[in-house]
Formats: C-alpha cells, structure tokens, sequence
C-alpha cells in the first residue's frame, strides 16, 4: 500500500525567496494536514483539510504560508518570502476521516539561508 | 498547552521490555491517549491508541491506569531499530482543536545492544 508522498525531499533556499512543497495522501483519505516540525520539537499542526475544504488553520502563518488542496486530493503549501525560522521539517499526513489515525510521509526538510 | 508530561530520554536494553510513561492528569472522559513515534528522518509512525481499556497490537501494549491519569507503552522485545523518539497525545474526538493531533517534545528512546 503506497504512503503519504512528498516532495522534494531536501530545500535550500535564501531568505525572501518561496518555496513551494507537494504532497499526495494516501488514496481515499478525505483529510489532509501540514505541520511542521523544527530541531529538537514535536511537529505542529500548520493547517487541516478535510476534502477541499479548510477545518482548521489557527496555527498558519498567513501572512506568508498558503496551502491548498483543490480537488481534495493531493495539496501544496507556499511560503513566500521565507524567513530564517522558517527552517524545519515540513510534513504532510493524511487519514481516512477527522478521527481516523493519521499517516505521515517522510517530510520535506527546508533549510533558509 | 501541554495536555502529556513524558521523561525526556530513557535507554533500554536490546532484547528487554521497554517501558514508557506518560502523565495525563487533565485528561477528560472522552479523550483518548495516542502513541506515535518517530525514527530519526522519518515521519512519525502511529502506535496504538486506547480510552480506558489496556490495548495490544502487533506493535506494542497500551496500559491505561484505571483513573486515566497516566499511561504506560510497552514495546516487550526492544531491538536497535525501536530506537526514536515517542510521543503520548490526548486526543478528543469533539469538533476543534480537541481533535487535533498535538505532538509535545516526546521521549526519546535509545535501545542500546
């Protein structure tokens, strides 16, 4: 059974610049989130999608951070202008409902020098 | 807000049970307690879960002391590749962030040889 996709897996990108990551769910899993996850924390919840549509998005930065998942399927999400603290593991995780368990891919590591 | 208190390190012998506790003195009636873990560069892996009954899967033990404060996994036969950092969550299943997945900073495991 495939797993939760993202890409790329490694970013390097210079402060003010954007960046853009992509994540595909696993099939038939109607709830999609972002978090992120700097050195030494617990990942954080960024941003929820259930289907196409936003549940939760208290803890993104909007000012910078844009996500979205329009066909319920698979999501991006941009930061632009990337700032330094912006260094962290972004991860995409998905599951079958609002309640099911919640699988995760591997991460995309951004790095902003 | 930390809803978990976990001990931030504890070492285990390859072969022996390894046991982790996890505080929840706030939990409420309708929260669950959640395990997951997370290898080094991985996304974090879910565990077990349960509400007020021991748990047990492939994976693991789940005892949940009979007033629910604190928790205990077990992982009976530790090898080298249980080493990560795990991660105890209270999870409710009402609408908001009481759904939410939130990851504190986890115990990180080493199972030494």
């Amino acid at each position: 059974e495939a797993g939760v996709a993202q890409s790329p897996r490694y970013k390097i990108i210079e402060k003010r610049q954007s960046v853009a990551f992509w994540c595909n769910p696993i099939s038939g899993h109607a709830t999609l989130y972002w978090y992120q996850q700097i050195l030494g924390q617990g990942p954080k919840l960024l941003i929820q999608f259930q289907n196409n549509g936003v549940v939760d998005d208290s803890q993104l930065p909007k000012d910078r951070f844009s996500a979205e998942r329009l066909k319920g399927v698979d999501s991006t999400l941009k930061i632009q202008p990337a700032k330094l603290e912006d260094s962290a593991v972004y991860l995409c995780a998905s599951s079958l409902d609002l309640w099911a368990k919640a699988f995760f891919g591997q991460g995309t590591r951004l790095t902003v020098v | 807000d930390a809803k978990t208190t976990q001990p931030t390190s504890m070492d285990c012998a390859e072969g022996r049970a390894a046991n982790l506790p996890c505080n929840h003195s706030t939990i409420s009636g309708n929260e669950y307690v959640y395990w997951y873990r997370q290898i080094h560069s991985q996304g974090p892996q879910y565990i077990i879960h349960g509400l007020k009954n021991n748990e047990t899967n492939e994976m693991a033990s789940l005892i949940i002391t009979e007033d629910r404060k604190s928790s205990t996994l077990i992982l009976p036969h530790a090898t080298l590749r249980d080493t990560a950092v795990y991660y105890c969550i209270v999870r409710g299943f009402s609408s908001g962030s009481a759904r939410q997945l939130t990851f504190g900073s986890g115990t990180q495991l080493t199972v030494l040889p």
